[in-house]
C-alpha cells in the first residue's frame, strides 16, 4: 500500500514528440504528488508537483495529469527536447508528517 | 560553494575499511537526509536530521553511522560494508520539519564501491 508504482522503467522519444510517465498508487491518504528530475551526475531536482484537488497542473511544457478515482498520475513533456534527457522520478506522501514514497524511475532519451 | 555539496564523489573500499561521507549544505535550511539510489529501485530514505536531531532511521543497518553536528554539516560513517552496498548515496536538505511537503534539494551523491 505504501508502493508507488512508476512506468516505463526507459522511454525514447524523438524531439518534438510528448513525453509520457505514469505512475499509480495504492494508499488513498496519499495527497502530494511531486515529480522530480535527475541529470547524469547530478542529484534530483523537484520539476513539479500536485495535490489531489486539482486534475491538471502545467508549468511551461511540463504537465502533471491526476486521476484521484483510478489513483494515476502522470506527468507530459511536450515539444521534447533533448535537453529533457534525464531520470524522472515521481512520489507521493500522505501528509507532510511523512517522507516521501519514490517511484523507480523511468530513464527518458529525447532523440535528435 | 552553493547549494548541496558532498564528498568525496566517488569511493572504492573494502568490505574491512572504515570511511565517511561528507555531506555539507549553503541553503541555511533545517533538515538533512540520506538516501540511497540503486539502479532501478526506488530512492531509499536511510536517516532524517531535524535542527540536528535524528527523526527517522529506516531499519538502516548498523554499519551505516550518522553524524549531524550542526544544521550545515552531515555525514555518513560507513564501517564493515558489504558488496550490496555499493550504490549512490545522496544527500538533500529541506527548509525545515523535515516534511514531505517541503521540497528537497540534493547533493550530486557519492558513488560507492565496496569490494
Amino acid at each position: 500500500q505504501q508502493q508507488v508504482k512508476q512506468s516505463p522503467q526507459s522511454l525514447i522519444v524523438q524531439k518534438g514528440g510528448i513525453s509520457i510517465i505514469n505512475c499509480a498508487y495504492e494508499n488513498t491518504a496519499f495527497d502530494y504528488f511531486p515529480w522530480y528530475q535527475q541529470f547524469p551526475g547530478k542529484g534530483p531536482a523537484l520539476l513539479i508537483a500536485i495535490r489531489p484537488d486539482v486534475s491538471e497542473k502545467k508549468e511551461g511544457r511540463f504537465t502533471i495529469s491526476f486521476n484521484k478515482s483510478a489513483k494515476q498520475f502522470s506527468l507530459h513533456i511536450m515539444d521534447s527536447q533533448p535537453g529533457d534527457s534525464a531520470t524522472y522520478f515521481c512520489a507521493a506522501s500522505p501528509d507532510s508528517n511523512y517522507q516521501l514514497i519514490w517511484g523507480a524511475g523511468t530513464k527518458l532519451i529525447i532523440k535528435p | 560553494e552553493t547549494g548541496v555539496t558532498q564528498t568525496p564523489r566517488h569511493l572504492v573500499m573494502g568490505m574491512t575499511n572504515k570511511k565517511s561521507l561528507k555531506c555539507e549544505q549553503h541553503l541555511g535550511h533545517n533538515a538533512m537526509y540520506w538516501y540511497k539510489q540503486s539502479a532501478k529501485k526506488p530512492l531509499e530514505l536511510m536517516f532524517v536530521y531535524n535542527f540536528k536531531e535524528q527523526t527517522e532511521n529506516n531499519s538502516v543497518p548498523s554499519r551505516f553511522s550518522p553524524e549531524c553536528p550542526n544544521s550545515s554539516h552531515l555525514f555518513l560513517h560507513l564501517h564493515t560494508l558489504q558488496p550490496e552496498d555499493s550504490a549512490l548515496y545522496l544527500c538533500a536538505s529541506s527548509q525545515e520539519g523535515g516534511g514531505a511537503r517541503e521540497t528537497q534539494y540534493f547533493g550530486p551523491g557519492t558513488r560507492l564501491l565496496v569490494l
